[in-house]
């Protein structure tokens, strides 16, 4: 089982550019999260989908940022402008339901760096 | 509102002593709490769960509703525990995994 995927592991850019990181969730996973981890912090959760549908996305800053999951298989989420706080890590995890107690398998990351 | 409280954020210990990392929480319902961990250079994953009242790696965690507390215990640690460990909660009917700040094990050989 390879996982789920990431990708790209790191990225620079400048403020007030795009960003778009990319998620590969684990084969018959159902349910995708996004999860954002500030330094020194744990991961907070960004928006979950089930299938195809955003059920939860109230986490969301929706002024720049904005995700899909077409076919409900692969994620992508973006953010448009980006800002000097928008640095950190972006985490995609994936489960078979989004039943509370089912185990989340989290990928390895990207970081992000604003400059 | 549900929140986790990792009140170290580093922890040592000698190799062989007892480790307990401690983790706090406030949920109204009824929780379903999750210890996480971090490897050097690699992804965040399950340690324990507490719906599985499971022992891993010889760590093992009870869930203390009078305390709110859902602390993770070993007995004796080893050099290979050191690590990043994130405590975690559900609640049933919200889906939301919420985490704690974490707290960095140690365990000096």
């Amino acid at each position: 089982e390879a996982g789920v995927v990431q990708s790209p592991r790191y990225k620079i850019i400048e403020k007030k550019q795009p960003v778009a990181f990319w998620c590969n969730p684990i084969s018959g996973h159902n349910t995708l999260y996004w999860y954002l981890q500030n330094l020194g912090q744990g991961p907070e959760l960004l928006i979950r989908y089930e299938n195809e549908e955003a059920v939860d996305d109230s986490q969301l800053p929706k002024d720049r940022f904005s995700a899909e999951r077409l076919k409900g298989v692969d994620s992508t989420l973006k953010i448009q402008p980006a800002e000097l706080g928008d640095s950190a890590v972006y985490l995609c995890a994936s489960s078979r339901t989004g039943t509370y107690y089912n185990e989340q398998f989290f990928g390895p990351g990207t970081r992000l760096t604003v400059l | 509102a549900q929140r986790v409280t990792q009140p170290e954020k580093l922890l040592s210990v000698f190799k062989g002593a007892p480790v307990e990392l401690k983790c706090n929480y406030s949920y109204s319902g009824s929780p379903e709490l999750f210890w996480y961990v971090q490897y050097s250079r690699q992804r965040l994953q399950l340690l324990l769960r507490h719906i599985s009242r499971e022992s891993i790696k010889g760590f093992t965690a009870d869930l203390n509703k009078g305390e709110t507390s859902f602390h993770l215990k070993k007995p004796f640690a080893q050099e290979e525990d050191s690590a990043m460990y994130y405590c975690a909660l559900s609640g049933a009917g919200s889906y939301q995994l919420t985490f704690g700040k974490g707290t960095k094990l140690s365990v000096i050989p």
